[in-house]
């Protein structure tokens, strides 16, 4: 399978704490992006990195990318209740028009 | 400036029959790929289409076919259904060069 995959699977953590998760891949990219998904309902794009990029920043978002390691983290500062969702990573292949999700990131802020 | 928009929200079928799902792409935006995620997974492209045609598919059956308008809308057919078809439908559009897709809402289909 060409699908990324998220690691950890789940993450649960106290309002205010920073939660990181990673994404690995398995071919050359374009670019990757992180999307969040509420509760089974339509992804909303949060970042995207280039392959020529090693780090980005968006408001209490910073995304990391290691092209070497075909890995990248997504890390967001201060959370809040209202970042409780599923984030996916995807990749865009430099081969094709098509981008490959991974299996997402399950957290959950605690108030 | 609507973002995209598909339609039905919900749909029921029956085994062996056939569906049709709707999407409009935000505007400006000439490229649609649509996806199908399953409950708890990420989600699987399906195919992506740009000028009316199909550009690319992922791994999925014939049974799975598209459409693209000039007004850049486009349809996802499924026809045959199975159980396993079950999922959350998503359309997805962007400028073809750009790379950002921006998602819609989904269409969940239920399969009994």
């Amino acid at each position: 399978s060409q699908q990324g995959e998220e690691d950890p699977q789940a993450l649960s953590i106290q309002e205010g704490e920073n939660a990181t998760m990673n994404c690995s891949y398995k071919t050359s990219i374009n670019n990757l992006q992180w999307y969040r998904q509420n509760s089974g309902r339509g992804l909303v794009h949060l970042i995207l990195i280039r392959s020529n990029e090693r780090e980005k920043h968006s408001g209490r978002l910073r995304v990391t990318l290691d092209t070497s390691k075909k890995s990248s983290s997504l890390l967001i500062t201060a959370s809040r209740a209202a970042d409780t969702a599923s984030y996916f990573c995807a990749t865009e292949p430099n081969t094709g028009n098509q981008f490959y999700f991974g299996t997402g990131t399950s957290l959950t802020v605690i108030p | 400036d609507a973002g995209v928009t598909q339609s039905p929200t919900h749909l029921i079928k029956t085994r062996g029959q056939q569906v049709t799902l709707r999407c409009s792409p935000k505007s400006g935006h000439d490229t649609v790929s649509w996806y199908q995620q399953a409950l708890g997974q990420g989600p699987q492209f399906i195919f992506q289409y740009y000028e009316e045609e199909e550009r690319q598919r992922g791994n999925f059956p014939d049974r799975f076919s598209g459409h693209q308008y000039p007004n850049y809308s486009s349809e996802l057919n499924v026809n045959a259904l199975l159980l396993g078809d079950s999922a959350l439908y998503l359309c997805a559009s962007s400028l073809a060069s750009l790379g950002t897709q921006y998602f819609g809402p989904g269409t969940r289909l239920l399969v009994l």
